[in-house]
């Protein structure tokens, strides 16, 4: 069985300050990680994916996320959070196969 | 690349009016689309899973006769809820991919509400 966790449901960040989001999984073998943010009403958008090479992989809008396999955790870091980046973050697993498994989601509140 | 509309964005009816949603693979050949459904407030919960050309598999709980699913050619599957109630108000979304390798490719969403 393979699960997603993130433990924030919620998180507050002042514009300018750095952001982490984090995700925790469980799977039995190599997983591909993902990063969605959601807008309000809308569909998903791919910020970034790990699949394997470099742990540390760069995703659009300034976002990074490092896959540390010793601590099953794949956590969304931005050094300096816009207030356009207010949405809801989910973290996925993906088994190579039919299934995609999101976290609960994390919601992004910017403060002015 | 790897574009997936979803059609209408959002739609509201009576109850008891039948619902057809379209997702359409752009530029892609999506031998395998799926549909998932997502409360306010909540994750993405997957409903169906449907290979072109064969019958949709659904996930435990989720009602075969009440969410009609069609994969008739490689590029369009067709999510129908049918008499729909109050209850199957939500956000579908729906998502395509081409190989069996390859991850999916997620369109914009629907929000369905049921007056």
């Amino acid at each position: 069985a393979q699960s997603v966790t993130q433990p924030d449901i919620h998180i507050t960040v002042s514009e300018g300050a750095s952001l982490e989001l984090r995700c925790n999984y469980s799977y039995g073998a190599t997983p591909y990680l993902f990063w969605y943010v959601q807008s309000p009403g809308q569909g998903l958008q791919l910020l970034l994916k790990y699949f394997s090479g470099d742990t540390l992989v760069q995703g659009i809008k300034g976002f990074e996320a490092e896959f540390k396999r010793s601590q099953s955790s794949f956590n969304l870091r931005k050094p300096s959070v816009h207030w356009s980046d207010a949405a809801e973050y989910f973290c996925a697993l993906w088994n190579a196969g039919n299934m995609l498994t999101f976290g609960g989601g994390t919601r992004l509140m910017v403060k002015p | 690349g790897a574009v997936v509309s979803q059609h209408p964005s959002w739609v509201i009816c009576k109850s008891g009016t039948s619902v057809k949603i379209e997702c359409r693979s752009l530029d892609f050949q999506a031998t395998t689309m799926f549909w998932y459904r997502q409360f306010p407030k909540q994750s993405l919960m997957l409903m169906a899973t449907s290979n072109e050309g064969s019958k949709a598999t659904y996930e435990q709980g989720v009602e075969k006769d009440k969410f009609l699913i069609n994969h008739a050619s490689l590029t369009l599957s067709t999510l129908t809820v049918t008499s729909a109630h109050p209850e199957d108000s939500s956000f579908y979304i729906c998502s395509a991919r081409e190989f069996s390798n390859q991850p999916q490719h997620f369109g914009d969403g629907t929000r369905l509400s049921i007056l």
